[in-house]
């Protein structure tokens, strides 16, 4: 049982340049959702989304994109990436509870991704 | 905005002792979760625990909530070296059930 699959592990881009961020989940979670991670400031969420066809923005979604158009994958695109973009990336999915809250989430390994 | 923040930022304990960490959230909730990161890894869930629950337990794991104080504290017992590690708390906010929200961790260091 895979889990939680990012890829890539570890990216280098430069100012400008555009990626997509993979995700895919293999235990037919409803919830998924990014997050990055900072040093000093935890994890900020990106976006999430409650099924397929069905996303909303977090904490900082601005220069990022996402889809979902099937419940397993979720990825993320830097359209323009930026220096500030420089983080770690999680991806983390869960089913969630009855009365509507995510329960527990169940994370990848990160995307290391540094922009130049 | 981070709902929830955990205290103290870091903590040095030896082996064979317990370590206690707080969490402090600013709205009300419907639930509060633990998570543990090690070094360079994903997070990885400990517990949750309900708005309308105390205390739970889970192994050498306890956890405490009082509504009222909006605070919850994390009490690992005869810590072992394996239990260093950086540990998140997580609540959503009511009406924002979804956008789960962690705070900026407490890094447990366990001396062998």
């Amino acid at each position: 049982n895979a889990g939680v699959t990012q890829t890539p592990k570890f990216q280098v881009l430069k100012t400008g340049q555009s990626m997509t961020l993979q995700c895919a989940q293999d235990m037919n979670h409803e919830y998924m959702s990014w997050y990055r991670q900072d040093p000093g400031m935890g994890l900020r969420l990106i976006h999430y989304s409650v099924g397929a066809g069905i996303t909303d923005q977090g904490e900082v979604p601005n220069g990022y994109n996402v889809s979902r158009s099937t419940t397993e994958d979720f990825p993320l695109r830097l359209l323009s990436a930026a220096p500030s973009q420089t983080s770690v990336y999680f991806c983390a999915s869960s089913s969630p509870r009855a009365g509507g809250d995510t329960g527990e989430l169940f994370f990848g390994e990160g995307s290391r991704l540094t922009v130049l | 905005s981070q709902q929830g923040e955990e205290d103290p930022q870091a903590l040095s304990i030896q082996e064979g002792e317990n370590a206690t960490m707080n969490c402090s959230y600013k709205t009300s909730i419907n639930n509060l979760q633990w998570y543990r990161q090690n070094s360079g890894r994903g997070l990885v869930h400990l517990i949750l625990i309900r708005s309308n629950e105390r205390e739970k337990h889970s192994g050498r794991l306890r956890v405490t909530l009082d509504t009222s104080k909006k605070s919850s504290s994390l009490l690992i017992t005869a810590s072992r070296a394996a239990d260093t590690a950086s540990y998140f708390c997580a609540t959503a906010a009511r009406g924002s059930n979804y956008k789960l929200t962690f705070g900026k961790g407490t890094l447990l260091t366990v001396n062998p």
